[in-house]
């Protein structure tokens, strides 16, 4: 199986940082990445896809890069409604497996 | 409005039986392969199984390969989750996604809302 790893599992921002989050495969992956986004109680929602393409309706201060082991999430300038948990996804091969998560709380 | 609606969930004892249920509509269904994503309390998200389009294709994850059957119905827009031989771990929230994209393997997108499975004595 695949292992996703993010990196850190947690971090503290304020309203208008730049954050990134990074995921690492255990083997290369290509571009198969996407990324989620989780609030408290509701179900994931597709930010990224395919490593870097911005889902329809995503706000543009999302971007996603990397390719092969090593993926990055940024969000350019935090807003209010973007402090949640973010999972990265590996669809190279089954199971595809989810990092374990980056919470980012309000600092 | 394209939705996903699970339903089935509940409190069962280690050893019993459950089925999910989830219903899809604004979208063609029958187009689309599904998955089941399973969350633990306070824990991340795991994929739990996967079915192709037309039912031809089915994986499992090793936790639940052997107790867990997924299945569909193109006629009536619905995806199953039998899940048999619960156990303690199994306690979740139970999502059913769809796996949308025809390149880089794809992606989970719509989601539904989920339903909570608790095993527990």
């Amino acid at each position: 199986d695949i292992q996703m790893t993010q990196s850190p599992s947690s971090l503290s921002a304020s309203v208008g940082d730049r954050v990134t989050i990074t995921c690492r495969a255990s083997q290369s992956i290509s571009s198969y990445l996407n990324w989620y986004q989780q609030k408290p109680g509701k179900a994931p929602k597709l930010l990224i896809y395919a490593a870097s393409s911005l889902q329809s309706g995503v706000p543009s201060r999302f971007s996603g890069s990397g390719s092969g082991t090593d993926f990055t999430l940024t969000i350019s300038s935090l807003q209010p409604g973007d402090f949640a948990t973010y999972y990265c996804q590996q669809t190279y091969s089954t199971p595809r497996t989810f990092g374990q998560g980056t919470k980012v709380e309000v600092k | 409005e394209v939705q996903l609606v699970e339903s089935g969930g509940g409190l069962v004892q280690p050893g019993g039986s459950l089925r999910l249920s989830c219903a899809a509509s604004g979208f063609t269904f029958s187009s689309y392969s599904m998955n089941w994503v399973r969350q633990a309390p306070g824990k991340g998200l795991e994929w739990v199984s996967y079915i192709s389009s037309s039912s031809s294709t089915i994986y499992y994850a090793d936790s639940v390969k052997g107790r867990f059957t997924i299945s569909r119905d193109n006629a009536k827009n619905s995806l199953y989750l039998q899940m048999n031989s619960l156990r303690d771990e199994d306690t979740a929230v139970y999502y059913c996604a769809a796996n949308s994209g025809s390149y880089y393997g794809g992606w989970f997108d719509p989601w539904g809302q989920g339903t909570l499975v608790t095993v527990s004595s």
